[in-house]
């Protein structure tokens, strides 16, 4: 079975300050696909990125970056210059390439960017 | 473009009550899925299905039901609604294939009471 943990439950930072979320998953699978999704406190789940096993480079979209280490089956997204729009719950999730395909979640990180 | 469409929005029942949560989606996916949030907690898969006529059972199907005859549509029934079925509850889509394992799209959710 797939695990994914996020241990961090809430992040507090001050405006402009650089954040790091920590994902770290577990599969015996060697083909999976990992996720990290944003829940602002409207409700609604926003897809952030999706990166494959196969696929460790790191990447860059604005002032988000993520880093896809196998070796010690981590998946952390850094937040840049933080923003108060950044507020929101975010979750890691991981799926496989076969059967279901459904998402396994982390239980979340809250991250509360103060102004 | 609407994508995936729960309806509805919110709904207070009282214990022993049924109803059912809609989902639609227009995007002609193949997989579709339930899953409920309860709080402070990640998604768990409730019921999924791969096409239409098919349907499977995910982690926590217990007090559920679901049917797919139409690749549009993945409702989802409670029978006799119990508090411990208070949550918000998400229906998803995804298309497979030689790409596989898309974002799932997400509805905006239902949020459920049971009293």
């Amino acid at each position: 079975a797939q695990k994914v943990t996020q241990a961090q439950t809430e992040i507090s930072v001050v405006e402009k300050e650089d954040v790091t979320l920590d994902c770290v998953y577990e599969t015996r699978d060697t083909t999976y696909y990992l996720f990290w999704y944003k829940q602002p406190p409207s409700g609604e789940l926003v897809f952030l990125i999706r990166r494959n096993s196969f696929d460790e480079q790191n990447e860059i979209s604005g002032r988000y970056s993520w880093n896809f280490q196998k070796s010690t089956s981590s998946f952390n997204f850094t937040i840049t210059a933080s923003q108060v729009v950044d507020s929101a719950v975010y979750f890691c999730a991981l799926t496989l390439d076969t059967g279901r395909r459904a998402l396994t979640f982390g239980s979340g990180t809250r991250l509360q960017v103060q102004p | 473009n609407a994508g995936v469409t729960q309806t509805p929005k919110f709904r207070i029942l009282k214990i022993g009550q049924s109803m059912t949560l809609q989902c639609a989606q227009d995007m002609n996916h193949n997989y579709m899925y339930w899953y409920r949030q309860d709080p402070g907690m990640g998604l768990k898969l409730i019921y999924y299905s791969v096409g239409a006529g098919i349907t499977d059972k995910g982690e926590v199907p217990n007090g559920y039901n679901v049917s797919r005859s139409t690749t549009e549509d993945f409702p989802l029934r409670l029978e006799l609604a119990a508090p411990s079925q208070t949550s918000v509850y998400f229906c998803a889509s995804s298309r497979t294939g030689t790409d596989s394992n898309q974002p799932q799209h997400f509805g905006d959710g239902t949020r459920l009471s049971i009293l």
